[in-house]
């Protein structure tokens, strides 16, 4: 896990609040992957970027959830407005290319979103 | 819709003996298959993987056998250590897709 850098780990918000969460990928990676892994549940995929491009946002949320990857800086996950459901740990991946068989995702050890 | 099941949610397995995870999955166009090992509060770290044209993959003490037929995967760890003790998810992804769809995990744990 080491080189792809999340924070924070743990993050509690209100229902109502925002949550930002942040990655900075491992050094040589410019694809990025948010997963979600709700509670007994596995890593679902939520979106992927590169640099400046969204290229899959089909596991998304359509509403309140928005990611970004500037070119200077980390890439982003913003949640607005969260509710309970959105408590989950969040897990950003990096690889040097998009994903496949010889090029295996690089994981972080994740955001825990509690909402209260 | 759930295309990735591993219906194991845990195992123990003594010391030095063979463990065997499973993994069952239903879409046919899943080509490349991988499994990733998550300690507690960390991430997924990538085990071994292994393409659909192989039926088996071996590295150490970790292999990993594919049965296309019975859309089938198994990852077998011999001897089992108590540091294998962890949680063990396969990931399945089709050519050309952007997204590793994950199965449910199977926690393994490795008695001394």
């Amino acid at each position: 896990n080491a080189g792809v850098m999340q924070n924070p780990r743990h993050l509690v918000r209100r229902r109502g609040q925002e949550a930002r969460l942040r990655c900075s990928p491992m050094k040589g990676h410019s694809h990025v992957y948010w997963y979600r892994q709700l509670p007994e549940e596995g890593l679902k995929f939520m979106v992927y970027l590169q640099k400046e491009n969204i290229i899959d946002e089909s596991g998304m949320p359509k509403e309140r959830f928005s990611a970004e990857f500037p070119k200077e800086g980390p890439s982003i996950l913003r949640i607005q407005q969260v509710v309970r459901g959105d408590s989950a740990a969040y897990f950003c991946a990096s690889s040097p290319a998009r994903t496949s068989y010889n090029s295996p995702l690089h994981f972080g050890n994740g955001t825990r979103l509690t909402v209260t | 819709d759930q295309q990735v099941k591993q219906n194991s949610p845990s195992l123990s397995v003594q010391e030095g003996r063979i463990s065997i995870l499973n993994c069952d999955y239903t879409n046919s166009m899943f080509d490349y298959f991988l499994w990733y090992k998550k300690y507690p509060a960390e991430g997924p770290t990538f085990l071994i993987s292994i393409s659909s044209i192989k039926d088996k993959n071996e590295d150490g003490r970790f292999t990993v056998f594919l049965n296309k037929s019975a859309k089938h995967l198994s990852l077998h760890i011999v001897p089992s250590q108590p540091g294998d003790s962890a949680v063990y998810f396969c990931a399945l992804l089709e050519t050309g897709a952007n997204n590793l769809f994950f199965g449910t995990g199977t926690r393994l744990t490795v008695i001394p």
